[in-house]
């Protein structure tokens, strides 16, 4: 019983334009959502996060858009750099259960020169 | 600052030994976790601790068992190695205050294969 889901296992954008990654949850109590990076090789890093009292959060680049009532998120990077090609992670936890974070598969993001 | 420190890096493994995977951190995180990662999968918890002395099991934890006699170190033992336990390893602490509350630091990992 997958609780996160990445359903796209890859993909592959231009640099410059806009790359969507996307993630499902099936859990209603989760209330706050992270996004990881993986290089090969490395540990994952943390990227952004955004808690169930938003719809969006903005980092730079990157912003997480929350939509509860389809517990479905996404993390757009705008605009897309040939750096940013690694594994995303999409997590989520419920309140006070830092311990019961969930991640998703993974998404592979190839940002092409 | 060392952040959180995995060894060994890489290691193979027969069917039935056993070893140890060492993670050491100088954050001082209260919480610490071991996660396995196999090829194509998510991150699955093994084991996690919120403090000295204290250890829960995850969600596989089955064939694994830790220890935390001090806040530093967190190491994973391996008692009987199956080929199903060949994956990757990441040891990680969580940040618990402050505006980036919340977000796990992760080691580099341990690369284990068992034949």
């Amino acid at each position: 019983d997958q609780q996160v889901k990445q359903n796209s296992p890859s993909l592959s954008v231009q640099e410059g334009r806009i790359s969507i990654l996307n993630c499902d949850y099936t859990n209603s109590m989760f209330d706050y959502f992270l996004w990881y990076k993986k290089y090969p090789a490395e540990g994952p890093t943390f990227l952004i996060s955004i808690s169930s009292i938003k719809d969006k959060n903005e980092d730079g680049r990157f912003t997480v858009f929350l939509n509860k009532s389809a517990k479905h998120l996404s993390l757009h990077i705008v605009p897309s750099q040939p750096g940013d090609s690694a594994v995303y992670f999409c997590a989520a936890q419920t309140q006070g259960g830092s311990e019961k974070l969930v991640f998703g598969k993974g998404t592979k993001l190839t940002v092409n020169p | 600052n060392a952040g959180v420190t995995q060894t060994p890096k890489f290691r193979i493994l027969k069917i039935g030994q056993s070893m140890t995977l060492q993670c050491t951190q100088d954050m001082n995180h209260n919480y610490m976790y071991w996660y396995r990662q196999d090829p194509g999968m998510g991150l699955k918890l093994i084991y996690y601790s919120v403090g000295a002395g204290i250890t829960d099991k995850g969600e596989v934890p089955n064939g694994y068992n830790v220890s935390r006699s001090t806040t530093e170190d967190f190491p994973l033992r391996l008692e009987l190695a199956a080929p199903s336990q060949t994956s990757v390893y990441f040891c990680a602490t969580l940040l618990t205050s402050g505006r980036r509350a919340g977000e796990l630091f992760f080691g580099e990992g341990s690369r284990l294969t068992v034949l």
